[in-house]
């Protein structure tokens, strides 16, 4: 079983600042790793991923997420946020390797509020 | 390049009816996944299908149930529909169960 745990419901920032999505996973195998983005009422849009290999992945619109198995995270950055990243971002795992399916786990969501 | 159509887009239902939601994925992708998304939460796994079989199953109601047809679109099929149902319904394609799932915009249901 897995879960993932967004530590922050809701991120206010005001523009042109930085922002950090936090990240926490549970798993007993090994997973790959995904960040997608939910604008309002829209479906979800892959940002980034994490299969293998380098721990530092850049995704569109500038953000990058780093994989720390260590500490089981997956935190996500953008240097400097537009007021179009308000969005609600989701952190979600899959097994590696489950060749039957690989269901998306999902945390709960963190809504960014980019503030002018 | 098309991505994930999903029909319809909105639809609303009485109490105990019946709802039939479609999903048409990426050409040439064999593996369909969908999802519920309940208001101000996170999207929870329903069921997937490769190549046209049950490939996994997650906290999907028995009132529900779904295929993948030769053409690989699939349905989702709602019986009994109740006030709890009410949800944007997530359509996801792969090509291959462990290629990356891209999603369609959704169908949202709502039960009256």
């Amino acid at each position: 079983a897995q879960s993932v745990t967004q530590l922050d419901s809701q991120v206010p920032v005001f523009e042109e600042a930085p922002v950090e999505l936090r990240c926490n996973y549970s798993s007993s195998v090994s997973v790959y790793l995904f960040w997608y983005v939910q604008y309002p009422n829209q479906g979800l849009q892959l940002l980034l991923k994490y299969l293998s290999g380098s721990t530092l992945v850049k995704g569109i619109n500038g953000f990058e997420a780093e994989f720390n198995k260590s500490q089981t995270s997956f935190h996500l950055r953008k240097p400097s946020v537009h007021i179009s990243d308000t969005a609600e971002y989701f952190c979600a795992v899959s097994d590696q390797g489950k060749a039957a399916g690989n269901k998306l786990t999902f945390g709960g969501g963190t809504r960014v509020l980019v503030k002018p | 390049a098309a991505g994930v159509i999903q029909s319809p887009r909105h639809l609303i239902k009485e109490k105990r009816e019946t709802a039939t939601l479609k999903c048409y994925p990426i050409s040439r992708h064999d593996t369909v996944y969908w999802y519920q998304q309940g208001p101000g939460q996170d999207p929870q796994f329903l069921i997937s299908f490769y190549e046209k079989m049950q490939s996994d199953k997650g906290s999907i109601p028995d009132r529900f149930s779904a295929q993948q047809f030769s053409d690989y679109h699939s349905e989702l099929n709602m019986s009994s529909l109740e006030l709890g149902d009410s949800a944007l319904y997530f359509c996801a394609s792969s090509l291959g169960p462990l290629d990356t799932q891209y999603f369609g915009p959704g169908t949202r249901l709502t039960v009256l």
